[in-house]
């Protein structure tokens, strides 16, 4: 069976702190697929990454950066020097290779306070 | 090149009342995915549907949930004789290629359901 665990159900900040989303997934293919997205205020569903099973290598971009360990099952979420506009709800979530829907984790809501 | 629209953005039902919820999927996807997202919840799964066949719909409530995609126009869920408890937002994806490989799947924008 496919899971995904979010264990921070909130997290607080102050703006310029980093701040690390923790993400824990289960599957029994050897072939899948994990995301990351972005819930802001207004509701809608923002893409922020990709990630392969196949490809371990870890990813920047600007103030975000992904760490994907697959021996523990781990596809963490890091934001460097936090800013208010940073606020929101984010979901990892999983697609199986031969899986026809994705699974999403309960979400971690970021507070990031001036 | 448009993304996937869902509309409405917002919709309020009196309970007993029925919710048609509408997807346009993005140019040349057949595929279309209805997730719903109860309060304080991650997206769960629904249905899975293409052009006029349903594929799987292990999500949805066995009783007052349907959902069709026609050859021609939107996808179409429909809600019969709301409850509270059926207050979400409801989101619908889309893809080009069968779900049974790679394939990214693109959110709409949901519609917010709210049942008086």
């Amino acid at each position: 069976a496919q899971k995904v665990t979010q264990a921070q159900t909130e997290i607080s900040v102050v703006e310029k702190e980093d701040v690390t989303l923790d993400c824990v997934y289960e599957t029994r293919d050897t072939t899948y697929y994990l995301f990351w997205y972005k819930q802001p205020p207004s509701g809608e569903l923002v893409f922020l990454i990709r990630r392969n099973s196949f490809d371990e290598q870890n990813e920047i971009s600007g103030r975000y950066s992904w760490n994907f360990q697959k021996s523990t099952s781990s596809f963490n979420f890091t934001i460097t020097a936090s800013q208010v506009v940073d606020s929101a709800v984010y979901f990892c979530a999983l697609k199986e290779n031969y899986g026809q829907n994705f699974v999403f984790g309960p979400g971690t809501r970021l507070s990031v306070l001036p | 090149n448009a993304g996937v629209m869902q509309n409405p953005r917002h919709l309020v039902r009196r309970r007993g009342q029925e919710a048609r919820l509408r997807c346009s999927p993005m140019k040349g996807h057949s595929h279309v995915y209805w997730y719903r997202q109860l309060p304080e919840e991650g997206l769960k799964f629904m249905v899975y549907l293409q052009k006029e066949n349903i594929i799987d719909e292990s999500g949805m409530p066995k009783e007052r949930f349907s959902a069709e995609f026609p050859k021609e126009g939107p996808s179409i869920l429909r809600i019969q004789q709301v409850v509270r408890g059926d207050s979400a937002a409801y989101f619908c994806a889309s893809s080009p290629i069968a779900a049974f490989s790679y394939n990214e799947q693109f959110f709409g924008p949901g519609t917010r359901l709210t049942v008086l």
